[in-house]
């Protein structure tokens, strides 16, 4: 069965650091998301991704966040300068076109602890 | 803004006893997903429900949209240890691109 993968599975960075989080979404979906999860409390979204370009994001995507899908089967989040709040366990997700489902997959996750 | 609410918070059962949580949106859904996290894993996708009304079962687990299309429950008889995990109702908002608004999830633990 197909699967969203991520890497790296566990990230330890420096506060004000760069970091890169990657996913390969399931191969022939066209829609992509970013959530992120604090240990212990919900799945919160952050931002979608459709057609090359950013669909819909969050108040908490700001302009410390990006995406990017530099191939066409890597999509990518960054956080450009981080902060220890950015701690969490970060889920890329894909959905098929609406015809096959509202089902979104879901990656194994990033777990990103910032010290 | 657009909230998903998700009660109870934490339930502890006996095995074979049963459990239910519920779901309610601050605004009317196409239509509401539920999703179990296992202890360190990540969402699964359940099931999905689209009609008002809507009851749909999977072995012990039973789900039902409300007719507001609303609300939702996710009901599991005789739970075993292997239902142990988070589950969590999550409805799709926005214009088509579905972004999933989560509830708080209701953390199941159950005792041998």
């Amino acid at each position: 069965e197909p699967e969203v993968t991520q890497t790296p599975s566990h990230q330890v960075t420096q506060m004000g650091q760069e970091v890169i989080l990657r996913c390969v979404p399931i191969s022939n979906h066209l829609y992509f998301y970013w959530y992120r999860q604090i240990l212990g409390q919900k799945v919160e979204f952050l931002v979608s991704f459709y057609n090359n370009e950013i669909s819909e994001k969050s108040e908490i995507f700001d302009d410390q966040f990006s995406v990017e899908r530099p191939d066409g089967s890597n999509f990518t989040l960054k956080i450009r300068s981080t902060k220890l709040e950015d701690s969490a366990m970060y889920f890329c997700a894909s959905k098929g076109l609406p015809i096959s489902g509202y089902e979104q997959y879901f990656g194994p996750g990033t777990r990103l602890t910032v010290t | 803004g657009q909230q998903v609410m998700q009660i109870p918070q934490y339930q502890h059962v006996q095995e074979g006893e049963d459990f239910t949580t519920y779901c309610n949106s601050s605004t009317t859904l196409s239509n509401i997903q539920w999703y179990k996290q296992r202890p360190g894993g990540h969402p699964v996708f359940l099931i999905q429900l689209v009609k008002s009304g809507e009851v749909k079962k999977q072995k012990r687990l039973t789900f039902q949209f409300g007719e507001a299309k609303k609300n939702s429950s996710l009901h599991i008889t005789a739970t075993q240890t292997t239902d142990v995990g988070t589950y969590f109702c999550a409805g799709p908002f926005s214009g088509g691109y579905n972004k999933l608004i989560f509830g708080a999830g209701t953390r199941l633990a159950v005792h041998p």
